[in-house]
């Protein structure tokens, strides 16, 4: 099946510092969804983007499908931007429409 | 406001006594989906529904069950809680389509299981 590889594993910044994290996968997909997990477990939708950039406040996303990665980049890191960033990825048929997770990068944001 | 609503959000149990996790969406969703989270292990999906009345496995079924009887609602049934099934839960919706259709997953808030 598909391989979704996030990178680093985690991650501490100091606040006000700017991140890149990065996804990679190993076939086509029709569909990638950047999420945050915070504390407190919830799973909040931060980007629809299978191809293209995307930006929301400060944070951004690209996905080149071609080269099978896509980027998240936050700028001016917050404490509140800390917890679980995850890839996820559906394969290129779209016959399921299940999601492939990466194992995430822990974020924390140091004030 | 569109939403995924899970409850309860907090559950402790026993071994062997059944419960039921409900889930349910405003969004008019055809498909529909069960992960589990577990430590070092990410989220893997338990079972989907394409539909009413479609219902099938995901990656890790055993030991849980499903039913659609209505577009907006997707249970997911312990019948016999086991230790192992201690884990966080997430119900997801989606509009069901292929070929780069927008096929945005919405995710609940999370139940946390806790088997004892």
């Amino acid at each position: 099946g598909i391989q979704v590889e996030q990178s680093p594993p985690d991650l501490i910044l100091q606040e006000g510092a700017n991140s890149t994290l990065r996804c990679n996968f190993s076939d086509s997909v029709n569909n990638l969804q950047w999420f945050h997990q915070n504390p407190w477990g919830q799973l909040i939708n931060l980007f629809y983007i299978p191809s293209g950039t995307k930006q929301n406040g400060r944070l951004s996303a690209t996905t080149v499908a071609t080269e099978r990665y896509s980027l998240l980049y936050i700028s001016s890191s917050q404490t509140t931007d800390s917890g679980v960033y995850f890839c996820a990825v559906e394969r290129g048929s779209g016959a399921t429409n299940k999601l492939i997770f990466g194992t995430g990068t822990l974020l924390a944001v140091q004030p | 406001e569109a939403q995924v609503t899970q409850n309860p959000r907090y559950l402790i149990t026993v071994t062997g006594k059944k419960l039921t996790v409900t889930c349910s969406q405003n969004m008019n969703h055809e498909y529909m989906s069960w992960y589990r989270q577990d430590p070092g292990l990410g989220l893997r999906q338990i079972y989907y529904s394409m539909n009413v009345e479609v219902t099938d496995k995901g990656d890790v079924p055993e030991g849980y069950k499903v039913s659609r009887k209505e577009k907006r609602n997707f249970p997911l049934i312990l019948e016999s809680p086991s230790p192992n099934q201690t884990s966080l839960y997430f119900c997801a919706s989606t509009t069901h389509g292929t070929g780069g259709t927008k096929n945005i997953q919405y995710f609940g808030a999370g139940t946390r299981l806790s088997v004892l």
